[in-house]
C-alpha cells in the first residue's frame, strides 16, 4: 500500500474553504484515493473516493492531478462541526483492510 | 438507515481477564473488519472476515481471536488482557466489490483494562 503524508494539523475560521493535501508518491496504477473523517470517540466515516481528476459530492471535492502523486480534499465553507481528524488512504479497491496513517487534525475556529 | 452495531459500548476488565466484543454488520454486508485505536493513536487494522472466512490479518496479538458467524455477525475474543489493550475497538462492514468500496464503521467499544 502506498505511504501517505498529510499535515498533522490545520486551523481554519468558520465559513472558509479548507484544502487538505495528501502526498502519495508511490501510488500504484490500480490504487484509489479515499478520505475518511473521524470525530473524537467515533468511528471513521467515509467522505469521498476518487481515481483521477475531480470528484465532488454533497460533502466535499477531491482533486487529483494527472500524475496522481498527491490529492487535495476540499471542504467548502467549514463550520465548527467539521472539526475532526481527516485521513487520506491509498490502496486498491477490494483491499481487505484500511491502513490509517497519521491524519490531519482540522480545528475550525469561530 | 441501519448502521453497524457494536456491543457492549463500554467494558471494564481487570488484567488477565477475558473479554468478548460483538459486531453486527449492516444487513447484507458480507465483510467485517476489526480495528484498534489506542488513546491519541490512529486506527490500526486487526483482522477481517469475508463470508465467514478470515480474509486478512493485521497487527492482532496472539491473545486475540475472532470469527464471523453464519448470520455475519462477528466476535472479537481477547484473553489475558493487558493494560495496553485499553483502547477503542471499531468494527466496520462492507459489501465486497460494492460501489466505492466504502467501509462503514460502528460506534466502537471502549475497553478499559485496570
Amino acid at each position: 500500500l502506498a505511504k501517505t503524508t498529510q499535515p498533522i494539523s490545520m486551523d481554519s475560521y468558520e465559513g472558509q474553504e479548507v484544502n487538505i493535501t495528501c502526498s502519495h508518491n508511490n501510488i500504484a496504477t490500480n490504487d484509489y484515493i479515499t478520505w475518511y473523517q473521524q470525530f473524537p470517540s467515533q468511528g471513521p466515516r467515509f467522505i469521498i473516493q476518487g481515481y483521477k481528476t475531480k470528484v465532488t459530492n454533497e460533502v466535499a471535492s477531491l482533486f487529483i492531478p494527472a500524475d496522481r502523486k498527491s490529492s487535495t480534499l476540499s471542504l467548502p465553507r467549514v463550520s465548527l462541526s467539521d472539526t475532526a481528524v481527516y485521513y487520506c488512504l491509498v490502496g486498491p479497491r477490494g483491499a481487505n483492510n484500511l491502513f490509517f496513517g497519521t491524519g490531519t487534525r482540522l480545528t475550525v475556529i469561530p | 438507515a441501519a448502521g453497524v452495531i457494536q456491543s457492549p459500548r463500554h467494558l471494564i476488565k481487570e488484567k488477565r481477564e477475558t473479554a468478548t466484543l460483538k459486531c453486527y454488520p449492516i444487513p447484507r454486508h458480507d465483510t467485517v473488519y476489526w480495528y484498534q485505536q489506542g488513546p491519541g493513536q490512529d486506527p490500526q487494522f486487526l483482522i477481517s472476515f469475508y463470508e465467514k472466512m478470515q480474509s486478512d490479518k493485521g497487527s492482532i496479538p496472539d491473545r486475540f481471536s475472532a470469527q464471523q458467524f453464519s448470520d455475519y455477525h462477528s466476535e472479537l475474543n481477547m484473553s489475558s488482557l493487558e493494560l495496553g489493550d485499553s483502547a477503542l475497538y471499531f468494527c466496520a462492514s462492507t459489501i465486497m466489490g460494492g460501489v466505492a468500496d466504502t467501509q462503514y464503521f460502528g460506534p466502537g467499544t471502549r475497553l478499559t483494562v485496570l
